[in-house]
């Protein structure tokens, strides 16, 4: 199957401080996806991005198809953006279609 | 409004009795999952339905079972709970196999 992986694991900011995530992924795929896991568990949607730049408020993603990778930019970070952020690409093979997560990016925001 | 939701957020149980959590979305979406969280925070899919067929089905064990009345809708059922199966279980949906995809709430289970 594809393979997702996810720098750096954990990443501790200081409030204000800009932060960059990346995936990075083994095969091509159609679409990628990015999603936050809050504290108290929610897993929110951020960004379907299957190429090109997306802007949400303090929050932009890229993904570079044809190099098999996706960043995810914070700016300006606040103590509300703690938490685990997870890219996922589909996969299909053998008659089986699954999104794909990677293990995540633990963001801690301090004040 | 509450785009995917879920029920019961928490259950706890005993050992070998069966337990079912339910799932609605209101997304109008043709695509539902479910998918496992285990204590490492690791996702891994376990069902999914697209317009009431099952369209994959992981390695999960046969006492794992999901019923979809409708499109709008897919319950997991478990037989003879066991230890192992403590995690938290999350239900999504997408339009399509490749559509954004939405979370539930998410259900913790916790086994004893």
């Amino acid at each position: 199957g594809i393979q997702v992986e996810q720098s750096p694991p954990d990443l501790i900011l200081q409030e204000g401080a800009n932060s960059t995530l990346r995936c990075n992924f083994s095969d091509s795929v159609n679409n990628l996806q990015w999603f936050h896991q809050n504290p108290w568990g929610q897993l929110i949607n951020l960004f379907y991005i299957p190429s090109g730049t997306k802007q949400n408020g303090r929050l932009s993603a890229t993904t570079v198809a044809t190099e098999r990778y996706s960043l995810l930019y914070i700016s300006s970070s606040q103590t509300t953006d703690s938490g685990v952020y997870f890219c996922a690409v589909p996969y299909s093979g053998a008659g089986s279609y699954q999104l794909t997560f990677g293990k995540g990016t633990k963001l801690s925001v301090i004040p | 409004d509450t785009a995917v939701s879920q029920t019961p957020k928490y259950l706890v149980t005993q050992m070998g009795n069966d337990k079912s959590i339910k799932c609605e979305q209101n997304l109008g979406h043709d695509t539902m999952y479910w998918y496992k969280q285990d204590s490492k925070k690791f996702l891994k899919i376990m069902f999914s339905y697209n317009n009431k067929e099952l369209i994959i089905n992981e390695t999960v064990p046969n006492r794992f079972s999901p019923k979809s009345p409708d499109k709008a809708h897919l319950n997991l059922h478990i037989n003879s709970l066991e230890l192992g199966d403590s995690a938290v279980y999350f239900c999504a949906s997408s339009q399509g196999l490749e559509g954004s995809t939405y979370f539930g709430p998410g259900t913790r289970l916790t086994v004893l």
